[in-house]
């Protein structure tokens, strides 16, 4: 089993701040998704990234893929509290067909 | 709307009553997957299914079962329920697997208590 390795854990930050959120693995992926979980509910797809070295841009939230696809971050700009939620990255094993997550990145944002 | 249907959303059962959790998709994906979340733990794949009449286990699959007759359902079984099974349950669907590029679309989630 692959496994992905989420930080921080928890972090709290005041609106306006910047933050970073890393994935890593010693693993290769073929294919890597964010997503962010409010609580009760299901998570909900941000971006997928698939090739190694990917940047990608959603309004104030960029994604980057590492160059050897076993790492990622996701770095927000200026947080709002409409930001607050669990952050999860997911890894798609090229081998098995399967899809594993990341513990998550609980993100608290305080107006 | 597309969406991930599961149902019911809150089970309460006792050990060892035959259970099984719903999921249908309308969005004619091929690949859906069931995970469970516990704290601590994250999301963890119970079973996968590439297409119809294909499953595979994930890596907890022990005290479940699946079936995907037809391509828009994939039911979850619970032949003997423990309470090692109380956890929140979700369902989800892609249009290919993911090695591809698609995302998850989840369902709503089931939380299940194994009294």
């Amino acid at each position: 089993t692959q496994l992905l390795e989420q930080s921080p854990q928890f972090l709290s930050i005041q609106e306006g701040e910047n933050l970073t959120v890393y994935c890593n693995s010693s693993s290769v992926f073929s294919s890597l998704q964010w997503y962010r979980q409010e609580p009760g509910e299901g998570p909900v797809l941000l971006v997928t990234v698939v090739t190694g070295g990917e940047v990608k841009k959603l309004k104030r939230l960029t994604f980057q893929f590492g160059d050897a696809r076993k790492d990622s971050s996701l770095h927000i700009t200026a947080a709002q509290p409409g930001d607050t939620g669990l952050y999860l990255c997911a890894g798609a094993d090229p081998g098995y067909q399967k899809v594993t997550f990341g513990i998550g990145t609980k993100l608290q944002v305080i107006p | 709307e597309a969406q991930v249907t599961q149902n019911p959303r809150y089970l309460i059962t006792v050990t060892g009553k035959k259970l099984t959790v719903t999921c249908s998709q309308n969005m004619n994906h091929e690949y859906m997957s069931w995970y469970r979340q516990d704290p601590g733990l994250g999301l963890r794949q119970i079973y996968y299914s590439m297409n119809v009449e294909v499953t595979d286990k994930g890596d907890v699959p022990e005290g479940y079962k699946v079936s995907r007759k037809e391509k828009r359902n994939f039911p979850l079984i619970l032949e003997s329920p423990s309470p090692n099974q109380t956890s929140l349950y979700f369902c989800a669907s892609s249009l290919f697997f993911l090695e591809t590029g698609y995302g998850y679309t989840f369902g709503s989630g089931t939380r299940l208590t194994v009294v």
